[in-house]
Order: C-alpha cells, then structure tokens, then sequence
C-alpha cells in the first residue's frame, strides 16, 4: 500500500529556473511532511519539512507548499542550481515511522 | 555537526550466513530506525525502537531480524539468516523525539551484498 506516492520518476530543468516537485499522500492522519535530498550511495539528507497546520515554508532557495484538502505536496526551488540534482524523497509521518515516496531523479542542465 | 553513522559501509556475505549491522545515533536522540532501499525501490520502513524495545516494525521485519542497543550508544540491525532478497542498502536514523517538525537524521547505509 502506497502511502506516499511521487508519480514523476524524472524531472530535468535548466540551470537558474524553478524545479516543481510533487507529491501526493493518501492518509489523512499525516502531521508531518518533509523532503529528503540523496545522492548515490549516500544516507538521505534532510531538506525541508512543514506541519499540517502550515501551507507554506521557506527555507532559502526552497519552499515547500502543503494542500490538505488535495493531500499534496510540493518542493520548489528555484533558481535550480547544478549542484540541486539528486533523487527527492517525500516523507510523510503520523505518529513514529515515516513513510517515503518513491523518489523523483532531478537533473539541473547547466 | 553530529550525525549518524553506520559500518560498514559495505559487506558482502554469503546466503545463509548472520550479518549484524552497526549505527551509532545522534548522541541525544530517543528514537532510531532502520529503514531499507533496494536497489532502483522505494526506501522501506523497517523497524522503530524507543526506550529500549521495538515500538512499531513493518511486514519486512520478520524473525530473522533483531535489534539491539546493548550499549546506550549503538543500535544494531542482526539478520540471522541471510537471504539473497536482503541485499540493499540499509539506513540507520535518529529522531530526538517523535513530536511534530522533528526530522529523522540518516546515516550513509551500509550496503549488504548477500550472495
């Protein structure tokens, strides 16, 4: 059972313009929601993350956009940098563990 | 900066064969996991462990899985009996609580190679 769903695999995207990242989620109970960044062979690093009580957080470069009632999320970044490719992760969590999407491979075009 | 880290990075066994696998969790953090991604597949929950007993485990985490914290410093993942379909990358974190805006840190994962 797929919990937490990233339906595009693959995003490319030129250097200096906006990544789009979704993310959808089937659990109402979620409170929590966070992006994780990882590179090859690497442990995922966290991102961002925002609360169920919160539409929007800004860290930087990246914002993070929650829609409850459409239980979707999304990860902007922009400008997009080179250094910014590497597969996104969504997490969602309710109570303990945290549930992963599946990941979308992001490759900034220098 | 403190950070989870796990060895070995890499270990190969042979089918059959127990591997235990080694985190040590950010040093004030409460509650560890131990999550898995197989290769090209999702990251998959394993196992949740609080206050030295196991609080949640996913369908994975059967009886040839254990953990440990025998020492108030590392938390161990032991696989009795390993199966070809064990290989991938395990990945330790930590949580210093389980409150709301409380990230999980990951280590780098150890990637098991059984064959």
């Amino acid at each position: 059972d797929q919990q937490v769903k990233q339906n595009s695999p693959s995003l490319s995207v030129q250097e200096g313009r906006i990544s789009i990242l979704n993310c959808d989620y089937t659990n109402s109970m979620f409170d929590y929601f966070l992006w994780y960044k990882k590179y090859p062979a690497e442990g995922p690093t966290f991102l961002i993350s925002i609360s169920s009580i919160k539409d929007k957080n800004e860290d930087g470069r990246f914002t993070v956009f929650l829609n409850k009632s459409a239980k979707h999320l999304s990860l902007h970044i922009v400008p997009s940098q080179p250094g910014d490719s590497a597969v996104y992760f969504c997490a969602a969590s309710g109570s303990n563990q945290f549930y992963f999407g599946t990941g979308t491979s992001l490759t900034v075009i220098p | 900066e403190p950070e989870v880290t796990q060895t070995p990075s890499h270990q190969v066994t042979q089918m059959g064969q127990e591997v235990i696998l080694r985190c040590v969790p950010i040093s004030n953090h409460l509650y560890f996991y131990w999550y898995r991604q197989i290769l090209g597949q999702k990251v998959e929950f394993l196992v949740s462990f609080y206050n030295n007993e196991i609080s949640e485990k996913s369908e994975i985490f059967d009886d040839q899985f254990s953990v440990e914290r025998p020492d108030g410093s590392n938390f161990t993942l032991k696989i009795r009996s390993t199966k070809l379909e064990d290989s991938a990358m395990y990945f330790c974190a930590s949580r210093i609580s389980r409150g709301a805006n409380t990230e999980a840190f990951f280590g780098q994962g150890t990637r098991l190679t059984v064959v």
